[in-house]
């Protein structure tokens, strides 16, 4: 099976500015969960989404959501750019919520 | 509320040394617990889990067991090598909730 794949794998914008990232799970998993993972703050969830529902929410601002499209396809959003935002984003699948997490490579967001 | 600690790092020892890397969990039920690897620019891949108390997980020489009497799910290795230099996270899965550990960063010396 192939695994979790996220696009772009790297991406750089402008203080103020909105971005979107995409993630394909692995084929037949129905639960997607997104992870900010900074030096500072380490690995902080975001949100995930179970059968295109979002059924868990980590502390984030509202800037920070998120969708699943009927085929689990997977994607975040963060509007008004600020410079703490720059981060890896890491994007899991599962089954379930009650199983272990398959992780894609993350896609490096940088805000300057 | 739910929370996993794990010892700080950086942890450096050389090769074929022992590894032990301590985790201690917090959860009002009875949760999974898991061991994440992370290797350089790479994303988080699981290492080995368990999923009820007294279950030893391992993989790649790498084993931790579900300790519920001491909420602990330390993870171990007898001799590591310079390919096991990454970050491992231990985390908890309970009540369609999953909380991750800081993560300790280890480094391994020829």
């Amino acid at each position: 099976k192939a695994g979790v794949t996220q696009t772009p794998r790297y991406l750089i914008k402008t203080r103020g500015q909105q971005v979107t990232l995409s993630c394909s799970p692995i084929s037949g998993h129905r639960s997607v969960s997104w992870y900010q993972q900074t030096p500072g703050q380490g690995l902080q969830f975001l949100f995930e989404y179970f059968s295109e529902t979002q059924r868990n929410k980590g502390n984030f601002p509202g800037r920070f959501s998120g969708r699943q499209f009927s085929n689990s396809r997977s994607e975040m959003n963060v509007s008004t750019l600020e410079l703490g935002d720059s981060a890896l984003y890491l994007c899991a699948s599962s089954p379930g919520t009650s199983y272990e997490q398959y992780f894609g490579p993350g896609t490096r967001l940088t805000v300057t | 509320g739910d929370s996993v600690t794990q010892m700080e790092g950086p942890v450096t020892l050389s090769e074929e040394a022992f590894l032990t890397i301590n985790c201690t969990y917090t959860a009002t039920g009875y949760p999974s617990l898991f061991w994440y690897v992370q290797y350089p620019g790479e994303g988080l891949q699981l290492l080995l889990k368990a999923t009820k108390a007294d279950d030893k997980g391992s993989n790649k020489g790498f084993e931790a067991t579900y300790r519920k009497e001491t909420t602990s799910f330390h993870l171990e290795k007898g001799s590591v090598q310079v390919s096991d230099s990454a970050v491992y996270f231990c985390a908890l899965n309970w009540a369609s909730k999953i909380i991750f550990g800081s993560g300790t960063r280890l480094s391994i010396r020829p």
